[in-house]
């Protein structure tokens, strides 16, 4: 299994562009989520998806939008970037359901300039 | 809402060093507790975690465990390695449908 897979690695966008940070896992896990990770701060949820077609706002949504279409894939919509979206974004998933269910796995992280 | 707290970095120790590395919650119900470790250029990795009070979690030589009384999970290990250094986060979850509330996170950097 290649686990939670994220692309790019890396990106620097200029003010007002949009992009997709892509999100991938191949274990089947019906829970995913999105955070950004500021310096010196822990991480903060973004949205969240239950399964496919499914999706909710966490703590920070403003200025990102999601969709849900399978069960592998949760894309991160950045529209009209702006200098406060710059961060390190994390991806993670889990399957819940099971007694032993509460570990996220997480992607490596992209890493987001806005200029 | 849920907060977790935990001690600032860095924290520089010498090899062999016992570490602590404090984290206390605030979080109604009761929550379950986690250590994830983050090395240099990687996401997340869970190293350990408890799921009710009293519970000891343990693993690579690490344990932390759940004081309901103190509302703490401090992360401990005796003998710190070179390889140790990393960024260690305390979370909570409290079993919703949402994600896991972070602490700040704690740069550890252990020198031979």
């Amino acid at each position: 299994n290649a686990g939670v897979t994220q692309t790019p690695k890396f990106r620097i966008l200029k003010i007002g562009q949009s992009m997709t940070l892509q999100c991938a896992q191949d274990m089947n896990h019906n829970y995913m989520y999105w955070y950004r990770q500021d310096p010196g701060m822990g991480l903060k949820l973004i949205y969240y998806s239950v399964g496919a077609g499914i999706t909710d706002k966490g703590e920070v949504p403003n200025g990102y939008n999601v969709s849900r279409s399978t069960t592998e894939d949760f894309p991160l919509r950045l529209e009209l970037a702006a200098p406060s979206q710059t961060s390190v974004y994390f991806c993670a998933s889990n399957k819940r359901g099971l007694a032993d269910s509460y570990e996220q796995y997480f992607g490596p992280g992209t890493r987001l300039t806005v200029t | 809402g849920d907060s977790v707290t935990q001690m600032e970095g860095p924290v520089t120790l010498s090899e062999e060093a016992f570490l602590t590395i404090n984290c206390t919650y605030t979080a109604t119900g009761y929550p379950s507790l986690f250590w994830y470790v983050q090395y240099p250029g990687e996401g997340l990795q869970l190293l350990l975690k408890a799921t009710k009070a009293d519970d000891k979690g343990s693993n690579k030589g690490f344990e932390a465990t759940y004081r309901k009384e103190t509302t703490s999970f401090h992360l401990e290990k005796g003998s710190v390695q070179v390889s140790d250094s990393a960024v260690y986060f305390c979370a909570l979850w409290r079993g919703g449908a949402d994600g896991l509330t972070f602490g700040k996170g704690t740069h550890l950097i252990i020198q031979p």
